[in-house]
């Protein structure tokens, strides 16, 4: 079964604007967490942001913000004032921390196009 | 910072040699490493676990004898691709992880093209 679920294969976005990004995640782990990485062209994979499962608070890093709800298993990643270097592949990933020995599971990917 | 190493970054090789990919972890101890393969326009797939010290845990349908894991050192994971075939050609990217911290970093992976 699907562990991780990104709806979303192609998502276009103007330039200044926001974007959401949908992440669902299926896990009986009662704690876990969740990753956001962008790869661009270069193939590299670069960390954006983590949300663990018992944290109160979403988690925000610069134009990055995490929106976690955690009944509905959803982790979607928000992108605001996007700029023409954020198009790129992007993955949400989890990491279930009792049963999973910290392996690092992904989803299919959003391709993110920003137009300017 | 946490930086991960991968060499080669591209290779190319004839069908049925074999291919040794290096992942070094040059500013931390990873005592555990995880290897990755990626086919064009498809997301990351976990092959395996290397554990420093003890053998890999492969992922279901991995086959361990063609994607042999060797965790030598702290800082060192080497994946070999024996006996190569086209089908093997795809993009291998590693990932370690620094003790009490969330974040997994990864290589910058490497191009495997085989002929």
């Amino acid at each position: 079964a699907q562990k991780i679920t990104q709806t979303q294969p192609g998502m276009f976005v103007q330039e200044k604007e926001a974007v959401t990004l949908d992440c669902t995640y299926d896990t009986s782990d009662p704690s876990y967490g969740l990753f956001w990485y962008k790869q661009p062209s270069s193939g590299e994979m670069i960390f954006l942001i983590y949300q663990g499962s018992y944290d109160q608070q979403n988690a925000t890093e610069g134009r990055y913000s995490l929106n976690f709800q955690k009944a509905r298993k959803s982790a979607n990643l928000v992108i605001s004032a996007s700029q023409l270097g954020d198009s790129a592949m992007y993955f949400c990933a989890m990491r279930e921390e009792e049963t999973s020995y910290d392996k690092v599971i992904f989803g299919p990917g959003t391709s993110l196009s920003v137009i300017p | 910072g946490a930086v991960v190493s991968q060499h080669p970054s591209r290779v190319i090789c004839k069908s049925g040699t074999s291919v040794k990919i290096e992942c070094r972890s040059l500013d931390f101890q990873a005592t555990t490493m995880f290897w990755y393969r990626q086919f064009p326009k498809q997301s990351l797939m976990l092959m395996a676990t290397s554990n420093e010290g003890s053998k890999a845990t492969y992922e279901q349908g991995v086959e361990k004898d063609k994607f042999l894991i060797n965790h030598a050192s702290l800082t060192l994971s080497t994946l070999t691709v024996t006996s190569a075939h086209p089908e093997d050609s795809s993009f291998y990217i590693c990932s370690a992880r620094k003790t009490d911290v969330d974040e997994q970093y990864f290589g910058p992976g490497t191009r495997l093209t085989v002929t």
